[in-house]
């Protein structure tokens, strides 16, 4: 059971264009949404995240926008850059009682940003 | 340390061999977890500790796989009688608090023949 879906293996996009990754959820509890990002030989390592009462979070070139009634999240990057060339995961977890904050991960998209 | 180290950095096994992987957290971290991510898909969760305390095992593929982290710091991972279906990067993660983001190693790329 995938609980958080990245259904777009791969993107390429021309540098200075925006690059846009997607991401789909199905478990409702999920309450904090984040995106990572992988080079390879690398562990990933954390780019931006957004909490479910806020449906926007900027980060200079990075903007994450959640639309909780789709189950979806999209992060966006403006303008792309070769250097941003890695895999993206999205990822998700449930703030609670009893939950130990580990995170549930997409199956990642590979971002190709030419030159 | 400056991050999350993770050693060996690749190990080969034989079928039916024991492993052992290590993480060395960020020093402080209160949380730890092992995930498991398979040539192509994301990390899977496999385990937790907070401090020394293990809270939540429910990744744990099979009762071959182990963890341990008995002062709070260092953490073990260990397969027993290793299988093919083994075979995948192990990465180690910590955080300073339970709620916070994940600071990942480099991961143990494990390949059992």
């Amino acid at each position: 059971d995938q609980q958080v879906k990245q259904n777009s293996p791969s993107l390429s996009v021309q540098e200075g264009r925006i690059s846009i990754l997607n991401c789909d959820y199905t478990n409702s509890m999920f309450d904090y949404f984040l995106w990572y990002k992988k080079y390879p030989a690398e562990g990933p390592t954390f780019l931006i995240s957004i909490s479910s009462i806020k449906d926007k979070n900027e980060d200079g070139r990075f903007t994450v926008f959640l639309n909780k009634s789709a189950k979806h999240l999209s992060l966006h990057i403006v303008p792309s850059q070769p250097g941003d060339s890695a895999v993206y995961f999205c990822a998700a977890r449930r703030i609670g009682s009893g939950n130990t904050g580990k995170l549930i991960f997409g199956q990642g998209t590979t971002l190709q940003v030419k030159p | 340390g400056a991050g999350v180290s993770q050693s060996p950095r690749y190990k080969v096994a034989k079928r039916g061999q024991d492993v052992a992987l290590r993480c060395d957290p960020i020093s402080g971290h209160v949380s730890l977890f092992w995930y498991q991510q398979a040539l192509g898909q994301g990390p899977e969760f496999l385990t937790y500790f907070q401090n020394e305390a293990q809270l939540d095992k429910s990744g744990l593929p099979s009762d071959r796989f182990f963890a341990e982290r008995p002062e709070g710091s260092v953490s073990t991972l260990k397969i027993q009688r290793t299988q093919q279906e083994d075979s995948a990067v192990y990465l180690c993660a910590s955080s300073p608090g339970i709620y916070e983001k994940l600071f990942f190693g480099s991961g143990t790329q494990l390949s059992v023949l």
